[in-house]
């Protein structure tokens, strides 16, 4: 089973950038879609997007101006960039790997983002 | 604003019948695309309950099932157990939106 853990900072400014990395393991990045996921505190799961190996992706539109997903196949890792933060972006991340039906089979633990100055 | 309205909160007693609905449209869960359930207990990350509409992965409970009929879906707990109070959320894929979505959230409670 693979196994994803989320890495990045826990406090970021508002205006500045959000920068996570999401560290596959038990597998290959090159076999499966990845995706970035957040939790507001108390709050729904809200779909930020995917990408696929080659580099292909998809993006929720909400977010689409501010976001970028990419991905090293050297490192076996995929990363998420969030910019022009605000406390609206304070969340937990988690990043995920989809099956072969697209469901969310894996998860990582997910890391709490906090915008604030 | 999700696309996907779930039921804020359901309850029942131990060894009750409970089912959370995940209402959706013609662009989403009425357009065919599959939809897939999860189940987030307190302080966790989300853990896939129920894939492809109807399918559970290993390991999962067979009083958990789910179902799927026209622009909804919905999924049941059979015989509810004091283990099973969580948020549940489905998920499937929007052709207007271009991307995933989920559900609004379920918060389950065993009385």
């Amino acid at each position: 089973q693979v196994q994803l853990q989320e890495s990045g900072p826990g406090l970021v400014k508002p205006s500045e950038t959000l920068s996570l990395t999401c560290t596959v393991s038990g597998g290959s990045i090159t076999s499966y879609y990845w995706s970035w996921i957040r939790q507001p505190p108390g709050k729904g799961l809200e779909y930020i997007g995917y990408i696929y190996y080659s580099g292909s992706t998809n993006y929720n539109p909400s977010l689409k101006s501010r976001v970028t997903i990419s991905v090293d196949t050297s490192k076996n890792h995929f990363s998420l960039i969030l910019s022009s933060v605000t406390a609206a972006d304070t969340a937990i991340y988690y990043c995920a790997s989809h099956g072969n039906w697209n469901e969310l089979f894996s998860w990582g633990q997910g890391t709490l983002v906090t915008v604030s100055s | 604003q999700s696309v996907l309205t779930q039921p804020p909160s359901v309850s029942g007693a131990p060894g009750q019948r409970v089912t959370i609905s995940c209402t959706g449209s013609s662009s989403n869960i009425g357009a065919s695309y599959d939809v897939h359930w999860y189940q987030q207990l307190p302080g966790t990350a989300p853990k896939l309950l129920i894939y492809g509409n109807n399918n559970r992965p290993s390991g999962v409970p067979d009083r958990f099932s789910g179902s799927k009929s026209g622009t909804s879906a919905s999924l049941a707990i059979t015989g509810l157990q004091a283990e099973d109070e969580a948020d549940y959320y489905c998920q499937s894929y929007d052709r207007s939106l271009s991307g995933y979505v989920f559900g609004t959230g379920t918060k389950v409670t065993a009385l």
